[in-house]
C-alpha cells in the first residue's frame, strides 16, 4: 500500500485567501485523524472521522476551520480566510483499529 | 483532559550509547502508549507501543517500559546509530468505544554523534 497520502506537500499563499489540504487514507482504514503541528504547541489533533462521521472536532481552533470526508478514500481540510498564524504543518493519519495511526508525510502552509 | 510530559527536550548521545525518553501523563484511565518517531520532512512513524496490561515490550534495540501507578513510561533506545538521530513523541490514549484520541508530548529531538 502507498501509505497515506497528502496532497499538495507545500502551500504557500497570501492572509485571506482560501486553503484547502487533501488527505487519501490507507484503503480500509475507517478512522481519519488531522493535526497540526507547530514549534510552539506541539502536535495537536483538530478533528477525526470514523466510517466519515466527524466523531470529535473538538481541537478545531476557529470556524475558520472546517473537514469534510465525503467517501472512505478521501478527506479535506479548509481553512477561509488563512491567517500567518496559520501556518504550520499539517497531518492526516488514519488507522484500521482503534489505537495505530499512520500518518502521511505532511502539508507544510505558509500563510503570508 | 490529557496531559503528557516529555522529557528531555534534546538528547545528545555518542554512538553506542544508551539513549532513554521519559514521558508522565495525567488521566489514570489512559490504556495505551505509543512512540513515533520523525525525521525531517516526514510524518512520524510508530516505532513501539505498549498497553497497561503490560509493564515492558522491547523490539531489538527499542524497549519501552510502564509504570502504571505513577504514570509514566520510557522509551529506551540501546547501541545508538546516527539513524536514530530523529525527533521522538510519545503519546497516551484511552482506547475502546470512547474513541482514540492521541495526546503527545511536546517531542524529543535526538542527535548521536558518530
Amino acid at each position: 500500500d502507498a501509505g497515506v497520502i497528502q496532497s499538495p506537500r507545500h502551500e504557500v499563499t497570501e492572509m485571506g485567501q482560501e486553503v484547502t489540504l487533501r488527505c487519501k487514507p490507507i484503503s480500509g482504514h475507517d478512522y481519519l485523524f488531522w493535526y497540526r503541528q507547530t514549534m510552539m504547541r506541539g502536535l495537536e489533533l483538530l478533528i477525526y472521522f470514523n466510517n466519515n462521521v466527524p466523531i470529535d472536532d473538538s481541537g478545531m481552533p476557529e470556524d475558520r476551520f472546517s473537514a469534510k470526508m465525503p467517501n472512505a478514500s478521501f478527506s479535506t481540510l479548509k481553512i477561509q480566510p488563512s491567517e500567518p498564524r496559520d501556518s504550520a504543518v499539517y497531518f492526516c493519519a488514519s488507522s484500521a483499529v482503534v489505537d495505530i495511526q499512520y500518518f502521511g508525510a505532511g502539508t507544510r502552509l505558509s500563510v503570508l | 483532559g490529557e496531559n503528557v510530559e516529555q522529557h528531555p527536550s534534546t538528547l545528545s548521545v555518542q554512538e553506542g550509547d544508551s539513549a532513554v525518553i521519559k514521558c508522565t501523563y495525567s488521566d489514570s484511565a489512559s490504556n495505551y502508549f505509543p512512540w513515533y518517531k520523525q525525521e525531517l520532512g516526514k510524518g512520524p512513524q510508530l516505532i513501539i507501543d505498549i498497553r497497561s496490561n503490560v509493564g515492558e515490550k522491547k523490539d531489538q534495540r527499542i524497549a519501552v517500559t510502564l509504570n502504571k501507578t505513577a504514570k509514566h513510561f520510557s522509551l529506551h533506545i540501546t547501541e545508538t546509530q546516527p539513524e536514530d538521530s530523529a525527533v521522538y513523541f510519545c503519546a497516551a490514549s484511552r482506547s475502546g468505544a470512547a474513541g482514540n484520541k492521541l495526546t503527545f508530548g511536546g517531542g524529543t529531538r535526538v542527535l548521536v554523534k558518530p
